[in-house]
């Protein structure tokens, strides 16, 4: 019973072309959000979402389209794609209004999705 | 805005040995989580350990553990009895408090781990 769950795992497309990436959360967290992980493995955040609410855009450029239907949802559409939106794309959640002491305080994380546009 | 730092792109150890990876950050915060995650080839993020800031006692979980100085802004892992499937990419991360309204987590550049038979 997978807690985030995103498709597709991979994803090859040409340049210029429109795609999503879907992502579903069964735990009941409040927050979701997109990492974007590069060639080199560095993890920066793109957006996070908090009960269908946009917090946080990190500067990503336009042609990136998140979009919260509900809580436990949370997807990414990618307009013109470019060489450079290669990457793995990670959808996460978490809780909010932790307690001290709290166990579930880490993200937890998607399998990712491998885009590649040639 | 914090940031968190590894300094060790790669680290190699014997199966079986002790190896210690490194981590610092900073924060004007007083109050914060910090992580460990793992990501082997399959390329899942996993949960290795966590740390409460306002915590003084070092967390551990079986063969992991970490050395938390506060005032120093530091956070290593230790991995004990290192195993072959401990392999992988290792991330630090950086989480403040939720009251705080910082809703994201903070990725070190990760610290790829061999483990040689």
């Amino acid at each position: 019973d997978t807690a985030v769950s995103q498709t597709p795992k991979y994803l090859v497309t040409q340049m210029g072309n429109d795609k999503s990436i879907k992502c579903e959360q069964n735990l009941g967290h409040d927050t979701m959000y997109w990492y974007k992980q590069d060639s080199k493995k560095f993890l920066k955040i793109m957006f996070s979402y908090n009960n269908k609410e946009l917090i946080i855009n990190e500067t990503v450029p336009n042609r990136f389209s998140p979009k919260s239907p509900d809580k436990a949802h949370l997807n990414l559409h990618i307009n013109s794609l470019e060489l450079g939106d290669s990457a793995v794309y990670f959808c996460a959640s978490s809780q909010e209004g932790w307690d001290r002491g709290r166990a579930d305080t880490e993200a937890f994380f998607g399998q990712g999705t491998r885009l590649t546009v040639v | 805005a914090q940031t968190v730092t590894q300094s060790q792109p790669e680290m190699s150890v014997q199966e079986a040995e002790t190896v210690t990876l490194s981590c610092t950050y900073d924060t004007s915060e007083s109050d914060y989580y910090l992580f460990w995650y793992k990501q082997p080839p399959s390329r899942q993020m996993i949960l290795v350990i966590r740390q409460e800031a306002y915590k003084q006692q070092n967390a551990t979980e079986n063969r992991f553990s970490v050395n938390f100085q506060k005032a120093a802004k530091s956070f290593s892992l230790k991995i004990s009895d290192s195993q072959l499937g401990d392999a992988a990419m290792y991330f630090c991360a950086y989480r403040g408090f939720p009251t705080s309204g910082t809703y994201k987590y903070i990725f070190g550049t990760g610290t790829r781990l061999k483990v040689l038979a």
